[in-house]
Parts: structure tokens; C-alpha cells; sequence
């Protein structure tokens, strides 16, 4: 079964350190993978997306992700967190040649804290 | 800016009395869906159209409804609402490239409270 796992349910850090918050998936072929961010009482934030290409891929606000294929990861990063990155990290995939289908599957998102 | 609305950003209603939340997009996008998001878990897909087809989840209970009148606009019709369904309902639109990868972009979202 196709699935997507972010194995931390929360991550804190210090403003000014760097952040990773961790991704794995379980898609057959070479799937398209996505970040997004939710802020308190909001709807769901694109950040950036991997489709082939430069393993690394740069979004919005300085996050970026590293794509993995043999570890099936694509992990969020970004060098230096601060306070207002604090929110709630969603990775999804969607499988290649789905055709019509066009579900994404999620993961169950990780809690990102921020500390001053 | 082309964007995702959704209104109205909070909805109370009454146990069993039927709501509507509304969608409206002006990116132009085919693709329109509705999720129910409860207390910071993913997001649960609901159905969505493409263009007018109307494409439902297996699991979506029959006391979900929507409506495409039009590209721009589409409504989520809760028939009968339980205590259960009290959550936040989140629409994104796409392109609509079949097999592409499309990215979703959502709206900010109705909280719905049933009392």
C-alpha cells in the first residue's frame, strides 16, 4: 500500500539553528512529492514540490528539501529557523502516471516549535 | 492576486440542520476539491470535480453533497450534520493536467461547530 510517513509528530528547535523535519514514502515508480505548512486556524500552504531533476529543490520563505531516491525520503530544511516558521508541516505524494487520480496521500504532519 | 475563498471562515449550526460552505477560486483551475480536516490531522479528501465531473471518495459519507455550478464557484452541502462532522473544510483547486504534477492550493479554510 502507498503510504507517506513523517516519523516525528513534533520538533523543536532554536531560532537561528537549522531545522530539518523528515519525510519518508512508500510509492511505487518516481512519484511527485510536496511540503506544505498550516498556521493556526488556516488553510494549508504550498511550499514546494519535487517532479525529477536537481535532487534539491528551493521553495517558499527559505525552506528547502533534499530528494532521496534510494533512502524514499525528502526531507524539509531550511539553514536558519526562526520564531514565525513555528506551524504544522504536511509531506505528500502523488504517485506518477495516475492518470485522473488525482488524491495526494498524506502524511500526519509534524508539529514544528521554534524557540527564542 | 488569484486566490482560493472560501466563506464564511467560521460556521456554527445546529445538530441535524443542513449548511452550505462555499468556494469560489479565480485562478481558473479545473480542478476543484473539498477536504474535512479535524483537530491537526491530514486532511481527508472528500470528492472533487474536474471541470463537471464529479468524482467521490469511497469512503465519503452519503450526507456530503457538492455542487460546480460553475468553474469559479463550488459548495459543500452537509445534509444532516452530527456532532462528528465538526471540523475545519478546506477547498484547493488545480490545474488540471491529467498526470502531471499538480499542485493543489487551498483556501483558508471554514471551521465548522455543530451544536
Amino acid at each position: 500500500a502507498q503510504s507517506v510517513a513523517q516519523p516525528e509528530d513534533q520538533v523543536n528547535v532554536a531560532e537561528g539553528n537549522p531545522l530539518t523535519v523528515k519525510c519518508t514514502y512508500s510509492v511505487s515508480g518516481n512519484p511527485y512529492l510536496f511540503w506544505y505548512v498550516q498556521y493556526p486556524n488556516r488553510g494549508l500552504q504550498f511550499l514546494l514540490k519535487y517532479i525529477t531533476g536537481d535532487n534539491l529543490v528551493k521553495g517558499s520563505y527559505g525552506f528547502e528539501a533534499e530528494f532521496n531516491k534510494s533512502q524514499t525520503s525528502f526531507h524539509l530544511k531550511k539553514p536558519s529557523a526562526l520564531v514565525s516558521d513555528s506551524a504544522l508541516y504536511f509531506c505528500a505524494v502523488r504517485a506518477p502516471n495516475a492518470g485522473n487520480n488525482r488524491k495526494l496521500i498524506w502524511g500526519l504532519g509534524t508539529s514544528l516549535a521554534v524557540n527564542p | 492576486d488569484a486566490m482560493v475563498i472560501q466563506n464564511p471562515r467560521y460556521q456554527v449550526t445546529q445538530f441535524g440542520k443542513p449548511v452550505t460552505l462555499s468556494c469560489s477560486q479565480t485562478l481558473n483551475h479545473n480542478v476543484m476539491y473539498w477536504y474535512q480536516q479535524k483537530s491537526s490531522q491530514a486532511p481527508k479528501l472528500l470528492f472533487h470535480y474536474y471541470d463537471k465531473d464529479f468524482n467521490n471518495e469511497a469512503d465519503t459519507p452519503d450526507n456530503f453533497q457538492s455542487r460546480r455550478p460553475n468553474t469559479s464557484f463550488c459548495f459543500l452541502d452537509i445534509r444532516s450534520p452530527g456532532l462528528g462532522d465538526a471540523a475545519m473544510y478546506l477547498c484547493a483547486t488545480s490545474s488540471g493536467i491529467a498526470g502531471g504534477p499538480e499542485t493543489q492550493y487551498f483556501g483558508p479554510g471554514t471551521r465548522l461547530l455543530v451544536l
